[in-house]
């Protein structure tokens, strides 16, 4: 077992509408990443948060944004869903780097389905 | 841009045998880590093994080893005496040597061990 959760596990919207995907990192880690993952798909990355500030971002809209915590959890915020907008989002978990470690945790994922 | 490919979206292997897939990359950077991930039918990715671009020996972890060609950008895995439970989805991925831990994965292959 990782330590990484998401919630919730699975998801239905409706097109136009907006959502909010979780992510608690595990114990001790304190950056977080998103990715989406298309079905068939390898992940794509969406951005990545470190002590609370966005820290890199790869080329999805701005209607997807996101908040890191002082506890170091996260949310990711997609606004106006669109169908192609239907994947699974992974979260994943890191160490900072500067002390060496490359190794990320994944949570089991958030299926999001936009009908 | 880093790209990530894998060329074979499906494999196979009878139980105990060994199955070898490839993945190959491109970039013009250096320094960088090279990694597999196993996602399995629960959807969580789950790091096999990974590789520094600057150690010339090639990783290994128990039955998984891999065999880096940094001159070729090619980065295979190597699954010896394989079970059952190595039936998933394999991921090749790539992350440059920055200050964030962004991956950049591959198409994936799919794995199926035969008893």
């Amino acid at each position: 077992e990782t330590g990484v959760t998401q919630s919730p596990t699975h998801l239905i919207k409706t097109r136009g509408q907006q959502v909010t995907l979780r992510c608690s990192s595990q114990s001790g880690h304190n950056t977080v990443s998103w990715y989406q993952q298309a079905l068939g798909q390898g992940p794509q990355f969406i951005f990545q948060y470190y002590r609370e500030e966005e820290n890199g971002r790869g080329n999805f809209p701005p209607r997807f944004s996101g908040l890191q915590f002082p506890n170091y959890s996260s949310e990711l915020n997609v606004n106006a869903l669109e169908l192609d907008d239907s994947a699974l989002y992974l979260c994943a978990s890191s160490r900072n780097r500067d002390r060496g470690n490359t190794e990320a945790f994944f949570g089991q994922g958030t299926r999001l389905t936009v009908v | 841009a880093q790209t990530v490919t894998q060329s074979q979206p499906e494999m196979s292997v009878q139980e105990a045998e060994t199955v070898t897939l490839s993945c190959t990359y491109d970039t013009s950077e250096s320094n960088y880590y090279l990694f597999w991930y196993k996602q399995p039918p629960s959807r969580q990715m789950i790091l096999v093994i990974r590789q520094e671009a600057y150690k010339q020996q090639n990783a290994t972890e128990n039955r998984f080893s891999v065999n880096f060609q940094k001159a070729a950008k090619s980065f295979s895995l190597k699954i010896s005496d394989s079970q059952l439970g190595d039936t998933a989805m394999y991921f090749c991925a790539f992350m440059k040597h920055d200050n964030t831990d962004k991956l950049i994965f591959g198409t994936g292959t799919r794995l199926q061990v035969f008893p």
